[in-house]
């Protein structure tokens, strides 16, 4: 079975300063790994994703994860926070073409002035 | 393409009335999901299909709730009779090559 973990319900960063959100996840496959936002009132956008190749992907706004399968993590990174970038983040895990996604239960963003 | 689209996008109805939320994927994918968002439970799965078949209904909380997938084009997700605690946003996401789009919700006010 697949699950994801994120650690952190609530971050807050300063504007300007390093955003790190963790996600583990497990998976008895080679996961499919994704990112998502969550702007107040709307739907979930993803952000970026790994399915194969680079380890080391690139999203929107700056974002970017790493996929390391020896600590079976997808950490989210962006180097300078923005005011903007104040959401809720869910990482995701799916075993690939089709079958379920399995959401962490979130990590809410606050971006302090 | 004009996205994953449900409607409606707000509904407030009184308990105990029949709610009907709707679904259009975007076209060519294969996997449609129902999701329910609370503060308290976050994103709960309730449902999903492949090719338009139920393949896991074990998120559908209780009888109440059910959810049909005529055609590959349509979808819904039907509360009777609803409860206030059915109040939630109501999303749906349909997957293609593993990744999922999502439609911009249905809040559902129970009242």
């Amino acid at each position: 079975a697949q699950s994801v973990t994120q650690l952190g319900s609530h971050v807050s960063v300063s504007e300007g300063a390093l955003v790190l959100l963790r996600c583990n996840y497990s998976s008895s496959v080679p996961p499919y790994l994704f990112w998502y936002v969550q702007y107040p009132n709307q739907g979930l956008q993803l952000l970026l994703k790994y399915t194969t190749g680079a380890t080391l992907v690139k999203g929107i706004n700056g974002f970017e994860a790493e996929f390391k399968k020896s600590e079976t993590s997808f950490h989210l990174t962006k180097p300078s926070a923005h005011m903007s970038d104040a959401a809720e983040y869910f990482c995701a895990v799916s075993e690939g073409t089709g079958n379920q996604f399995y959401f962490g239960t979130g990590t809410s963003l606050t971006v302090i002035p | 393409d004009a996205g994953v689209i449900q409607s409606p996008r707000h509904e407030v109805t009184e308990m105990g009335q029949e709610v009907t939320l709707r679904c259009k994927p975007i076209s060519g994918h294969d996997y449609l999901f129902w999701y329910r968002q609370t503060m308290m439970r976050g994103l709960e799965l309730l449902i999903y299909f492949n090719n338009n078949v139920p393949i896991d209904d074990s998120g559908m909380p209780e009888d109440r709730f059910s959810a049909k997938m005529p055609n590959a084009s349509f979808s819904t997700l039907k509360i009777q009779p609803s409860e206030p605690r059915d109040s939630a946003v109501y999303f749906c996401a349909s997957i293609r090559r593993g990744e999922a789009f999502f439609g911009q919700g249905t809040r559902l006010t129970v009242v």
